[in-house]
């Protein structure tokens, strides 16, 4: 069965913590996605990697980065993180033309 | 603009019964496809059905259909029978096939009633 695994499910932190949120896939997929779900907003795209070492801004990329040294990886980095950036973390892959997103089980994170 | 339009913030419907969730759309390519997801409160996201834009038929998917309205830019996803399992969020998206985006609505929070 195919699968993105998200490394952690709950994660709780302090204001100005550096945060590694590591998403693998196993699918060989070229795409992968990071969004943030919020009540109301739906979810907005943070960044995406279309193949190793290539990324792009999503609509929501500040406070956010992001690093894909391999296929399999995504790694989403919050630099200094605020309070404003407690929410639900969404990885997704998928291949290119494909027409449909695979997506972890989400991370949620809470900063204190 | 938004690129996905859910309305509908939630909804209820009788167990048994059919129910339809509202999805527009905005875009000016003429290849993209269309997604509903859906999210138990465990929170992951489950693929239900697809819609090209070139495809001539609704797609059905069980008990999941796509009312596909192209020149309305709607694509409204209907639930027949709905069960007690069926109470869920509910995300239209879009993928513009020129891009690697997929774009997703706010939700509709779908609540059935026994």
């Amino acid at each position: 069965d195919v699968k993105v695994t998200q490394s952690s499910r709950y994660l709780v932190k302090r204001t100005g913590e550096k945060v590694f949120l590591e998403c693998v896939q196993d699918m060989d997929h070229e795409n992968m996605f990071w969004y943030r779900q919020d009540p109301g907003l739906g979810l907005r795209l943070i960044y995406f990697s279309y193949d190793v070492k290539m990324k792009e801004k999503g609509d929501i990329p500040e406070g956010y980065s992001v690093s894909r040294e391999k296929k399999e990886r995504f790694s989403l980095i919050l630099e200094s993180a605020s309070t404003n950036q407690t929410s639900m973390y969404l990885c997704a892959s998928t291949l290119p033309g494909a027409n449909v997103l695979t997506f972890g089980a989400g991370s949620r994170l809470t900063v204190l | 603009a938004q690129k996905i339009t859910q309305t509908q913030p939630g909804m209820f419907v009788q167990e048994k019964e059919a129910v339809t969730l509202d999805c527009t759309y905005d875009t000016s390519d003429p290849s993209y496809g269309l997604f509903w997801y859906k999210q138990p409160s465990s929170g992951e996201m489950i693929f239900l059905i697809y819609q090209g834009s070139y495809d001539q038929q609704n797609a059905t998917e069980g008990r999941y259909s796509l009312n596909f309205q192209k020149a309305r830019k709607s694509a409204n996803l209907v639930i027949s029978a709905s069960q007690l399992g069926d109470s869920a969020m509910y995300f239209c998206a879009m993928r513009e096939l020129t891009g690697n985006q997929f774009y997703f609505g706010t939700g509709t929070s779908l609540t059935v009633i026994p």
